[in-house]
């Protein structure tokens, strides 16, 4: 059973372009979500997604972030016009069902590099 | 707010010794689990070991142990036999059980360096 995957595991991007992070979760896991470490940073919270439903998106920011997870295929995070502050490494985790006793596997993580 | 705190930036430790590390958190709930997450130099996040706070009996994986002090909001981590391979950030992590419903999302410490030294 493969684990949670994450594509691509490096991109870099210059200020004012679009980021497009793929997650796959793994098979038979509904719940999908996304977290992003700052350097020197513990993970922080962004949003919580079952399938074509956003359940909680409190952690993301307003502007320029938006998440989706289709009924087919990989959940996407984007980014618009990308700021250097976004330069972080994006995390996703899947689960088979909600609730805390459900363990979160997490995928190997996308650093994105703005310039 | 639920937060959670670890206080040590860095830690070493000898190859062979045993080393603890530090996290407290703050909540509300009654009912909640707690994580301990390894993430080495490759980034991966590795659950390490997971304790249910209703229950007393503290978490043992192997060479990992926990030391769950409810009342007090404490939940350090103990690596006996302490292997190079060790070598990594420490993260505390919560979650509050909160049964078929929206939350999910898991609350983490800011880490702790762990260097296990030959």
């Amino acid at each position: 059973n493969a684990g949670v995957m994450q594509n691509p595991r490096h991109l870099v991007r210059r200020r004012g372009q679009e980021a497009r992070l793929r997650c796959s979760p793994m098979k038979g896991h509904s719940h999908v979500y996304w977290y992003r470490q700052l350097p020197e940073e513990g993970l922080k919270f962004m949003v919580y997604l079952q399938k074509e439903n956003i359940i909680d998106e409190s952690g993301m920011p307003k502007e320029r972030f938006s998440a989706e997870f289709p009924k087919e295929g990989p959940s996407i995070l984007r980014i618009q016009q990308v700021v250097r502050g976004d330069s972080a490494a994006y995390f996703c985790a899947s689960s088979p069902r909600s609730g805390g006793y459900n363990e979160q596997f997490f995928g190997p993580g996308t650093r994105l590099t703005v310039l | 707010a639920q937060t959670v705190t670890q206080s040590q930036p860095e830690m070493s430790v000898q190859e062979a010794e045993t080393v603890t590390l530090s996290c407290t958190y703050d909540t509300s709930e009654s009912n909640y689990y707690l994580f301990w997450y390894k993430q080495p130099p490759s980034r991966q996040m590795i659950l390490v070991i997971r304790q249910e706070a209703y229950k007393q009996q503290n978490a043992t994986e192997n060479r990992f142990s926990v030391n769950f002090q409810k009342a007090a909001k404490s939940f350090s981590l103990k690596i006996s036999d302490s292997q190079l391979g060790d070598t990594a950030m420490y993260f505390c992590a919560f979650i509050p059980s909160n049964y078929g419903g929206s939350q999910g999302n898991l609350i983490f410490g800011k880490g702790t360096k762990l260097s296990v030294k030959p």
